[in-house]
């Protein structure tokens, strides 16, 4: 298994501003991925961080938008741009520990508003 | 693309089984996933079903179907704890950087009442 942190768990944001949020890995995983939880609803896939290069993104999301980064096998960062009360969701890391592994494990989550 | 269907909510009493039912229709397959998601927490991992057939854990199991693109999760004695929502999930059958993209159905909110 593995065990998933991110940062901030919560935030509230002023609309136009942006936000990053940390998801760090208790080892080295093969894929890490990014989701958002509106409320109410179910997960939506927003991209694939690709460790050292351009993450795959999900149709519906640019990275003017959403930009990644990946820069090593336990660590990603997403960051919201210029959000506004739309983008209030929670953003959740995903992780898969092996190319021949089953399972998918989900972080806490980061719960973001934005007024 | 993936279509995936689950119902909204189900209800049940305590100590009963309950199925919540899941169709999925998708451009490439690579595994079917139960997920269980409490309120205001991540969800947590319940089964894998790639073949056909049925996977048994404690009082859980999930079944798929391959030629149906349907799967169902059985819950059995219902415990009051279990109230949560249901998500089935579908793997993407990618390469490379698309690999291993998981797509969710929109969860069935169980209640169990006592």
């Amino acid at each position: 298994s593995a065990v998933i942190s991110q940062k901030p768990s919560r935030d509230i944001c002023q609309r136009g501003t942006s936000l990053t949020i940390q998801c760090q890995v208790d080892s080295q995983v093969t894929m890490m991925f990014w989701y958002r939880q509106q409320p109410g609803q179910s997960l939506t896939l927003i991209a694939t961080a690709n460790q050292g290069s351009e993450a795959t993104y999900e149709s519906g999301f640019v990275i003017d938008k959403f930009p990644i980064s990946r820069p090593n096998l336990t660590f990603s960062t997403l960051t919201v741009s210029n959000m506004s009360p739309e983008d209030s969701s929670i953003y959740l890391c995903s992780v898969k520990t092996g190319l021949q592994s089953t399972e998918q494990y989900f972080g806490p989550g980061t719960r973001l508003t934005v007024t | 693309g993936q279509n995936i269907d689950q119902p909204t909510e189900m209800t049940a009493t305590e100590g009963a089984i309950v199925q919540i039912n899941c169709t999925y229709q998708t451009s490439g397959f690579n595994g079917l996933f139960w997920y269980q998601q409490h309120a205001g927490e991540a969800p947590t991992f319940l089964s894998y079903n790639v073949l056909d057939g049925l996977e048994e854990k404690g009082r859980f199991s999930s079944f798929l179907s391959l030629y149906k693109g349907y799967s169902y999760l059985l819950l059995k004695e219902l415990q009051m704890k279990d109230s949560a929502s249901y998500l089935c999930a579908v793997r993407d059958r990618g390469r490379g950087s698309t690999l291993g993209r998981l797509y969710f159905g929109r969860g069935t909110q169980l209640t169990v009442w006592p």
